[in-house]
């Protein structure tokens, strides 16, 4: 079983509209959580990391479950810019390996 | 500004060959490491390093080999490159367990 599962969509959505996105995990015991974002044949960068009580970035929003161990990204208002690749990332329990989930791929029509 | 690079960003070598990675930082993080990332997988770890002369094997790591003689460099060796070696490695670095990881800019290297 991967360590993390993510929808690959692709989602594409029109300008203004709302997306989320789901990330599953198998580990109960992972200590962190990211959301990263790569555009096309570039690094990934860090969006925002994911708190137990979730969390806002502007349009952006994070969220953790624990008990069904998922973590959830969801922006609103979209943008033509937030056209990109979404990479759900999980710690192992000593934090010291990062999985990184396959990706969701995000196209944001005008 | 500090930063984290990679050389060379492309590279086409020959089966059996060795080739050698390039990663410096000069953000002075301790923690170092190389991922692969090819379709289907996302990004798998290959080697980690949390100082110098510290290196561990992540969950790639055939054929590959670093060692990490001062805080800055991280090179990846593929001891004789094979065909399924063909990938886009990342480097990346961070502060503390637990922490951001900033990555470089990748090295797309394709072996015939």
């Amino acid at each position: 079983r991967k360590e993390v599962e993510q929808d690959p969509g692709p989602f594409n959505v029109p300008e203004g509209a709302t997306v989320a996105f789901n990330c599953t995990y198998s580990n109960s015991a992972s200590q962190s959580f990211f959301w990263y974002r790569q555009d096309c044949r570039k690094e990934p960068k860090l969006l925002m990391s994911v708190y137990s009580s979730g969390n806002e970035d502007g349009r952006f929003t994070a969220q953790l479950n624990r008990a069904s161990q998922y973590i959830s990204l969801l922006i609103r208002d979209s943008k033509l810019s937030d056209s990109a690749t979404y990479l759900c990332v999980v710690t192992s329990n000593t934090g010291n390996q990062f999985y990184f989930g396959t990706g969701t791929s995000l196209t944001v029509i005008p | 500004d500090a930063e984290i690079t990679q050389s060379p960003r492309h590279k086409i070598t020959e089966t059996g060959r060795q080739v050698t990675l390039a990663c410096h930082q000069t953000w002075n993080h301790n923690n170092m490491f190389w991922y692969r990332q090819d379709l289907g997988h996302g990004l798998r770890l290959i080697h980690y390093s949390y100082g110098v002369q510290d290196t561990n094997k992540g969950e790639v790591s055939d054929g590959y080999s670093v060692s990490r003689s001062n805080t800055e460099d991280l090179p990846l060796t593929l001891e004789s490159a094979a065909s399924s070696q063909t990938s886009v490695y990342f480097c990346a670095s961070s502060e503390a367990p637990y922490n951001e990881q900033f990555f470089g800019p990748g090295t797309r290297l394709t072996v015939l």
